[in-house]
């Protein structure tokens, strides 16, 4: 079956605007998940929601960042005011829930952004 | 504070020299850890998941293996097309960070014929 897609694949910005990132994740999954890596790390976590609501938003960097699932299913990460410190890729993941002990994240392709 | 540390940084290897990956961490209530492989330009790709101290898990070439402080992943014989960057993860036991998946930096492996 299809894989967790994301658009854009590219992003190039200028300092100060908004941007938003869109997730569509495996169908099925309920539990849905942002990271972000920069050059050389690991991805960092940023949000998790489970069906709707945002079950942990604690790794967000500030209220600069925002997501939301309205209807449980795609996610849209939404980025204000962005500055040259965003520039990473950012990446989604699903799975079915985290509260099974065997869940598994399954990775989109993420999506570069760049600020200049 | 949970945390996942990987070495090498780089690892370059001849085609047929088998090594391994190092990934130490530490973890209030292991919930599992994660290997997964980057591919230059795309997202992590899921490999093994381990649950407990002994356990060991193979997929053609790779094996990974678990102690109570950190895992392995053994690559025997590889090929050039093994050439990627390997990924650790955690994932804690605590309710309020259930979903949350702790990286390493990752090992940039290169195997060249």
């Amino acid at each position: 079956g299809a894989g967790v897609s994301q658009t854009p694949s590219n992003k190039v910005t200028e300092k100060g605007k908004y941007v938003e990132l869109r997730c569509d994740p495996i169908s099925g999954h309920t539990a849905l998940y942002w990271y972000r890596q920069s050059l050389g790390q690991g991805p960092e976590f940023l949000i998790y929601f489970q069906g709707t609501g945002a079950a942990d938003d604690s790794g967000l960097p500030n209220d600069r960042f925002f997501a939301v699932r309205p209807e449980g299913s795609v996610s849209t990460l939404k980025i204000q005011r962005t500055e040259r410190g965003d520039s990473a890729v950012y990446l989604c993941a699903s799975s079915h829930t985290p509260n099974y002990p065997t869940d598994t994240q399954y990775f989109g392709p993420g999506t570069r952004l760049t600020v200049l | 504070e949970d945390q996942v540390t990987q070495s090498p940084e780089a690892l370059r290897l001849q085609e047929g020299e088998s090594s391994s990956l190092n990934c130490s961490y530490t973890v209030s209530g292991l919930r599992g850890l994660f290997w997964y492989r980057q591919d230059p330009g795309k997202g992590p790709e899921f490999l093994f998941t381990l649950y407990s101290a002994g356990e060991e898990k193979e997929k053609e070439r790779l094996k990974a293996t678990l102690t109570k402080k950190e895992s392995f992943l053994h690559i025997t014989a590889p090929k050039p097309e093994d050439s990627a960057t390997y990924l650790c993860a955690v994932r804690n036991d605590r309710g309020s960070t259930l979903g949350r998946l702790y990286f390493g930096r990752g090992t940039q492996l290169t195997v060249w014929p």
